[in-house]
């Protein structure tokens, strides 16, 4: 079974408005680490926002935000007053702690379009 | 402070050459990941090494890719021969430790295509 699912290949958004990108994991590990990345068209990989499982409060970072469900394992990014320059892949990713040695496993991205 | 660097970023070879990446993780991070996306598809994660030893080579696709990290400073990712679905962007990402709270830093990639 898949560890993330991003089931989202693409999303549009108006500028100004905020859009939700979906994230699910599953893991048997009691200590996790959520990470979302940004690519944009220039390839680089961006981070933005990182969420602990054992987090009470759910993560901000300026505009970005983690709507973390733990009972559902969800970890949905929200980000508020779109730009234009917010257009890019995004990525859900997720760290173990116990297993995998720390390497992070990735979702298939969801591409974002912001609209002016 | 310098971030993960990452050379050459683009390389354009024909299949049966051999090409090398060159990863320099941040100054003092011990842990250096190696991950690819071909094809569109998923990050996958190739292999991870703590200082000069490989921790987990699970990921490497198979023995046309060889990977070292000469005194637990830079990292080389060697494809040899490449072969036409060896195409993609490798990325490199380094952290300071294995927690799953530690951040990984990743470097800006190089896309490898294969003709």
């Amino acid at each position: 079974a898949q560890k993330i699912t991003q089931t989202q290949p693409g999303m549009f958004v108006q500028e100004k408005e905020a859009v939700t990108l979906d994230c699910t994991y599953d893991t048997s590990d009691p200590s996790y680490g959520l990470f979302w990345y940004k690519q944009p068209s220039s390839g680089e990989m961006i981070f933005l926002i990182y969420q602990g499982s054992y987090d009470q409060q759910n993560a901000t970072e300026g505009r970005y935000s983690l709507n973390f469900q733990k009972a559902r394992k969800s970890a949905n990014l929200v980000i508020s007053a779109s730009q234009l320059g917010d257009s890019a892949m995004y990525f859900c990713a997720m760290r173990e702690r116990l297993s995998n040695a720390g390497k992070s496993t990735f979702g298939d991205g969801t591409t974002l379009t912001v609209k002016p | 402070e310098a971030g993960v660097t990452q050379f050459p970023s683009h390389s354009v070879i024909e299949k049966g050459q051999t090409v090398t990446l060159r990863c320099d993780p941040i100054s003092g991070h011990d842990n250096l990941y190696w991950y690819r996306r071909v094809m569109g598809k998923e990050i996958k994660f190739l292999l991870h090494f703590v200082k000069e030893s490989k921790q987990d080579e699970s990921g490497m696709p198979n023995n046309r890719f060889l990977a070292e990290r000469t005194g637990g400073t830079y990292s080389t990712l060697k494809v040899q021969p490449a072969e036409l679905e060896d195409s993609g962007v490798y990325f490199c990402a380094s952290s300071p430790g294995l927690a799953g709270e530690a951040e990984q830093f990743f470097g800006p990639g190089t896309r490898l295509t294969v003709l």
